[in-house]
């Protein structure tokens, strides 16, 4: 039966416009964080990272930003197109730890 | 580079089976080796870390007799779900970390496998 309250947060933008998903993470010892894309039926593939001395990295079309002082990460993505349309995950990388900790996941949905 | 593969992509099974997933990596050596499940919607949930020649290291909650995993080479691990349930029915990934990249803690994930119970 279905859990109540296990959804996916979905975030709707207009294709071309920007969007931005955000995160909060718990452990404020992770050092290392990363932002992964899941098309469904599919394993999730890396999209950009980010250290904790860092506070923004940019990519090709996608920036992370990482604020440690509210433990909150983001991902933008500048002009939004339809192969963007997917789950994206933010994960944390405890300090000397080898384990990665999956966000809860925002559904991304591209309005044409 | 660096390709994870797993095989079966998807298994439907009868309730009280066994079934086998083998997690491989293609073109790097991979000491260690991570197992998730992740149910619809949901997030993806860390099982287990398999390392290469010992025993495997499973989370808490989850059943080391019922997820037998076997990591006895530098390119493949399995996982086995023993007497499977409806409630096995999930989507199982593996990740791999490549033993060339030193201290480099990122990690590889594989296409996932579909395992329905029925």
């Amino acid at each position: 039966g279905e859990s109540v309250g296990l959804h996916l947060p979905t975030l709707s933008v207009q294709e071309g416009d920007n969007s931005i998903i955000n995160c909060a993470y718990s452990n404020s010892a992770s050092d290392y964080f990363i932002w992964y894309k899941q098309e469904s039926g599919k394993g999730p593939q890396f999209i950009i990272d980010i250290r904790s001395n860092m506070d923004k990295r940019q990519g090709q079309r996608v920036t992370v930003l990482l604020n440690k002082t509210v433990k909150h990460l983001s991902l933008q993505i500048a002009a939004t197109q339809p192969g963007d349309s997917a789950v994206y995950f933010c994960a944390e990388i405890p300090f000397r730890d080898d384990k990665i900790i999956f966000g809860k996941g925002t559904r991304l949905h591209i309005l044409p | 580079g660096a390709v994870v593969s797993q095989h079966p992509s998807w298994v439907i099974c009868k309730s009280g089976t066994s079934v086998k997933i083998e997690c491989r990596s293609l073109d790097f050596q991979a000491t260690t080796m991570f197992w998730y499940r992740q149910f619809p919607k949901q997030s993806l949930m860390l099982m287990a870390t398999s390392n290469e020649g010992s025993k495997a290291t499973y989370e808490q909650g989850v059943e080391k007799d019922k997820f037998l995993i076997n990591h006895a080479s530098l390119t493949l691990s399995t996982l086995t779900v023993t007497s499977a349930h409806p409630e096995d029915s999930s989507f199982y990934i593996c990740s791999a970390r490549d033993a060339g990249r030193g201290l480099s803690n990122e990690q590889f994930f594989g296409p996932g496998t579909r395992l329905t119970v029925l």
